[in-house]
């Protein structure tokens, strides 16, 4: 069974663009939830989606946001980008919520 | 709500020693509990998990942690370590009923020749 895939892997970008970041789960897994890791804070969880409706959500601003699709595959956009928001990303499925959650490889944000 | 905390930021051991990563937790609601591993550049990897049942808990790559109730503890050991076993790790707990996982702010474990 294929793993977590996360694309782009890289990405570059500048101060007040948006940026859309994908996630494609393990076949069969319902939940993706995303978080966000940086030296400074650590891991943090972002949201959850289940069945394309978003079940959690930390506490992120606004311009933080997802959705997920009849597939499960999931986006996360981030708009108005700020240098804060360069961080690793990095998305996690499971098959719901009562099971282990297997992450993808990130996707490593720079903000310039 | 959740939260956890790693007492060490950084763990120097010779290789074939052995280990303890330290993690305790406090939570309101009942959770799993969960170490992972990060090697540099890539995602986490689950190393092990406690759901229930026997309070200790043996995962990959030789590593094992002990649930301990009423110390809100889940220390992860290793008997002898490797020169692989050099990376981040990071304690985790998530409540029953949903996905919300919280992390400790991770452990770098280094192993010398």
């Amino acid at each position: 069974k294929a793993g977590v895939t996360q694309t782009p892997r890289y990405l570059i970008k500048t101060r007040g663009q948006q940026v859309t970041l994908s996630c494609s789960p393990i076949s069969g897994h319902r939940s993706v939830s995303w978080y966000q890791q940086t030296p400074g804070q650590g891991l943090q969880f972002l949201f959850e989606y289940f069945s394309e409706t978003q079940r959690n959500k930390g506490n992120f601003p606004g311009r933080f946001s997802g959705r997920q699709f009849s597939n499960s595959r999931s986006e996360m956009n981030v708009s108005t980008l700020e240098l804060g928001d360069s961080a690793l990303y990095l998305c996690a499925s499971s098959p719901d919520a009562l099971n282990e959650q297997f992450f993808g490889p990130g996707t490593r944000l720079t903000v310039l | 709500a959740q939260s956890v905390t790693q007492l060490d930021s950084q763990v120097p051991v010779f290789e074939e020693a052995p280990v303890e990563l330290r993690c305790n937790y406090s939570s309101s609601v009942s959770v799993y509990l969960f170490w992972y591993v990060q090697y540099p550049n890539q995602g986490l990897q689950l190393l092990l998990k406690y759901l229930s049942g026997s309070t200790l808990v043996k995962g990959i790559n030789g590593f094992e942690a002990e649930f301990n109730k009423s110390q809100t503890s889940f220390h992860l050991r290793k008997p002898s370590v490797h020169i692989s076993d050099t990376a981040e790790y990071f304690c985790a707990v998530e409540p029953y009923n949903n996905n919300d996982m919280r992390f400790g702010a991770g452990t770098r474990l280094t192993v010398k020749p």
